[in-house]
């Protein structure tokens, strides 16, 4: 069974840097057996989805080009976790945070999801 | 704004069928497979249509997707209450090298 699960902080103040950190289960990040990524997300309040950054089980990474220089995303193979750094937060960044696996090879599609997790930037 | 377009919103009586459509241009779906998602307001998105047409297992036979050059289509037949949600079209863009998703489309069931 596939899950991910999303955890961190639901407040955060302007200017402070949001560490996310996603927990998979149900597949490796490791080995191109399985060649699959892990992806952030957000969601502004009944805003669109925006694709935030990719790693992939080779550690090559993709991030939005509008968040690049503010957005890092890191793995932990040994406990099966994908964190993402987003730093100079600021009030427009309030949203709900998911990640998703990315399979790359038949679906080629986000395939399992989080339950998300809404972060508010506010002093 | 997005890149991908999406229509804000569309309708349809239990057991219509309604079609929601998706725009791009070369860089993204008219070079990359479209996949849809299924979002009920407060719960994550959910994957309905991938590689433009095909579904995941256990995703209902209404929901059948297709592709055209660089627009794409959702449709749903038979529609029933349950599925009144936000639907989202994602394709890969090439020239700005990200994942990129429409603005969504929130189907109302009359």
């Amino acid at each position: 069974q596939i899950t991910l699960k999303e955890s961190g902080p639901t407040l955060v103040k302007p200017t402070q840097t949001l560490t996310l950190t996603c927990t998979f289960s149900g597949f490796p990040l490791s080995t191109n057996t399985v060649r699959v990524g892990v992806g952030w997300f957000r969601q502004p309040p009944g805003k669109a989805l925006e694709c935030l950054a990719l790693i992939y089980w080779d550690n090559d990474k993709r991030y939005s080009p509008a968040l690049k220089s503010r957005v890092t995303i890191t793995k932990d193979t040994s406990k099966n976790q994908v964190v993402l750094t987003m730093t100079h937060m600021d009030p427009v960044d309030t949203a709900t945070y998911y990640c998703a696996r990315h399979e790359t090879v038949a679906t080629r599609s986000f395939d399992y999801w989080g339950q998300g997790i809404l972060v508010t930037v506010s002093s | 704004q997005s890149v991908l377009t999406q229509p804000p919103s569309a309708s349809g009586a239990p057991g219509q069928r309604v079609s929601l459509s998706c725009s791009g241009s070369s860089s993204n779906i008219g070079s990359s497979t479209v996949n849809w998602y299924q979002q009920v307001p407060g719960t994550a998105p959910k994957l309905l249509i991938y590689n433009n047409d095909r579904r995941p297992a256990g995703v209902s036979d209404r929901f059948s997707g297709s592709k055209s050059g660089t627009s794409a289509s959702l449709a749903i037949s038979g529609l029933q209450s349950e599925d009144e949600a936000d639907y989202y079209c994602g394709a890969w863009d090439d020239s700005l090298n990200a994942w990129l998703f429409g603005g969504g489309t929130k189907l109302t069931v009359l």
